[in-house]
């Protein structure tokens, strides 16, 4: 079964703090996708950055960076240099990439992780 | 257009009303998704639909009835709602209904209370 698990409820960090936000999941497909979204307080769900099973090189977009590993199966996502406005909750997400037999591509989300950085 | 937009964003119901939450996107995707997250919780998934017709349905109970009536428009006719219904509910869209697209995107919510 798939499973997306993030341990870390909540983080709170001073601003300009590095922070990183860990996932591990669970699949038994050879070919799938991770997601981050972040949530704001006004509830709309942020596309941040997808990545599929074939492309374990990391990614860094201005402050943000991600690390998969499939070793490890994590894919963990890093602040640099943190800001009021990264406050937020966090999701990360596995896709299946079949979903039974509609071939459609379920979102399975972890638990998410609450950051707040204090000015 | 790369928006996913929800009207209302907000919606107050008695247990013996019938409203419908609206989605809209202008982005060409032939997939669109509605999720319901209660607070502190991740989304969870309650219907999919690909191209026009519904894929999936999560055991999600009949008092919630889906409809798409285009490419464009996702609607959810609820009816008969009890108050643990209330939650924030989402719309997403992707550009079809597999995982070889760019990802999800979601609109903004409706926050539905059941009173």
């Amino acid at each position: 079964a798939q499973k997306v698990t993030q341990a870390q409820t909540e983080i709170s960090v001073v601003e300009k703090e590095d922070v990183t936000l860990d996932c591990v999941y669970e699949t038994r497909d050879t070919t799938y996708y991770l997601f981050w979204y972040k949530q704001p307080p006004s509830g709309e769900l942020v596309f941040l950055i997808r990545r599929n099973s074939f492309d374990e090189q990391n990614e860094i977009s201005g402050r943000y960076s991600w690390n998969f590993q499939k070793s490890t199966s994590s894919f963990n996502f890093t602040i640099t240099a943190s800001q009021v406005v990264d406050s937020a909750v966090y999701f990360c997400a596995l896709s299946e990439a079949l979903h039974r037999n509609h071939g459609t591509g379920k979102l399975i989300f972890g638990q998410g992780t609450t950051l707040q950085v204090k000015p | 257009d790369t928006e996913v937009t929800q009207t209302p964003k907000h919606l107050v119901m008695g247990m013996t009303n019938k409203k419908s939450l609206k989605c809209e996107q202008h982005m060409g995707h032939r997939a669109m998704y509605w999720y319901k997250q209660k607070a502190k919780k991740p989304p969870e998934l309650m219907f999919v639909y690909s191209y026009e017709k519904l894929s999936i349905n999560e055991s999600v109970p009949s008092r919630f009835s889906p409809e798409c009536p285009n490419s464009s428009l996702l609607n959810l006719h609820l009816h008969a709602l009890q108050p643990e219904d209330s939650a924030l509910y989402l719309c997403a869209s992707s550009q079809d209904g597999t995982v070889n697209h760019y990802g999800y995107t979601f609109g903004s919510g409706t926050r539905l209370t059941v009173v």
